[in-house]
Parts: C-alpha cells; structure tokens; sequence
C-alpha cells in the first residue's frame, strides 16, 4: 500500500496568489500514476489532473501538475475566487489510495 | 452531458444490509468501468470497489471484501453496491464515479461522479 501524505493540511491565501500543494508518497508512484482532484463543500469531487501533469478536459490552465517518483505538486498560478476547496491526490495503477487532503481557504 | 445518480442511501442498524443504485446516462455505459468511493463524514475519500465494463471483473477495497458485491446491469443502465454485514464504520456519502478512459481494463482515473447518497449505520 502506497500512503500518501499531503501538505500543508490548510493553506490560507488571498484571490490571485498563487498555491502550491505538495503531495508525497511512500514509495516511488510508477509511471507517474498521480492525479489531483478538487472538491467543494457539499459536492462531488472533480478530476483536475492525471498522469500527474494532464489536464483533464475544461480544467483551466492555471491549474498544473508536476513531479515525479514519489514528490508531486499541484500547483495553482492565480487563486479564483471558485478555487478555494479541498484538493486531493491519488495514486493509482494496480490498486488506488487517496491523500488526506489540503483545504485552500480564503486568508 | 454525462450524468452519475445514485439512490439507495439511509439509515440502517449494524449487521443489516442495504442495496445502492447509480443511474447513469449520458454516455455509452457498456464501455466505461465504474467505481464506487466513499468518504465519511468530515473524512477524506476512500475507493471501495469497482466492475468493468462488462461486469466480468471485480475488484474490491480488503475493508469490503466478502461483504459488500458490485453489479450492473447494462439494459437498465445501472450500477448497484450490495452492502450486507454493515458497521457503524460503514457510514459515508457513497459516490459511483467513471473511469477513464473507456477500455477493457480500468485505470482508476475518474473523470465523473455522482453528487453521492448517504449511508449511516447506528443502532
């Protein structure tokens, strides 16, 4: 089982600053099987991310993903006022974990 | 547009069973392996099960296994969770979520899901 352990557990930032969610796993993730998705109170999740840079269709770009092995970011260039939510990454591949999550909250 | 609906959540005492349903639409059901995630209250999300898209395989999250059994039904468009034996620790809102892409084989990348149905097992 891969645990993967996402930071901070709340980010407090202002509209049109910038985030950066950190996700690390246990062991290396292969083929880069890491994806990132949003969820907002009283809502469904929705993918953002997979392969852990793809966008996934209609997500903007200010929303990207980077890294690798076992360290990977999501990383939002300019905070909409819509984007403040909880996010959380997964691994998948033979079987799949989620993080704990990193709720972004307006400062 | 594609659209993930489920129905079937309640309250229930521990040790009872309970049927979940997700109506799909929208897209080509028959091609598309489907999961079912569930997340506790106030908790962060935890993947359950999923079927393929033929229904031949199943594979199941260790928590569940032997308790709970993925079906769908392809002329209904449909997908169940039979839930027996539940536990107080079962309580979630249950979200059936496609994976993408379609294929013989699932990926566990999912690209939609439903708004969820909420399970509570008390006494």
């Amino acid at each position: 089982e891969i645990v993967l352990t996402q930071s901070p557990g709340t980010l407090s930032l202002s509209p049109g600053e910038r985030a950066t969610l950190s996700c690390r796993a246990s062991q290396s993730v292969s083929s880069n099987y890491l994806a990132w998705y949003q969820q907002k109170p009283g809502q469904a999740p929705r993918l953002l991310i997979y392969g852990a840079f793809t966008r996934a269709t209609g997500i903007p770009d200010r929303f990207s993903g980077s890294g690798s092995g076992t360290d990977f970011t999501l990383t939002i260039s300019r905070l909409e006022p819509e984007d403040f939510a909880v996010y959380y990454c997964q691994q998948y591949g033979r079987s799949t974990f989620f993080g704990g999550g990193t709720k972004v909250e307006i400062k | 547009q594609v659209q993930l609906v489920e129905s079937g959540g309640g309250v229930v005492q521990p040790g009872r069973s309970l049927r979940l349903s997700c109506a799909a639409s929208g897209f080509t059901f028959s091609s598309y392996a489907i999961h079912w995630v569930r997340q506790a209250p106030g908790k962060g999300l935890e993947w359950v099960a999923v079927i393929s898209y033929d229904g031949s395989n199943k594979y199941y999250a260790d928590f569940v296994k032997g308790r709970f059994t993925i079906s769908r039904d392809k002329s209904k468009n449909t997908l169940y969770l039979q839930m027996n034996s539940l536990r107080a620790e079962d309580t979630a809102v249950y979200y059936c979520a496609r994976d993408f892409p379609p294929g013989i084989r699932w990926n566990y990348i999912l690209d939609f899901w439903g708004q969820g149905t909420l399970v509570s097992v008390s006494s």
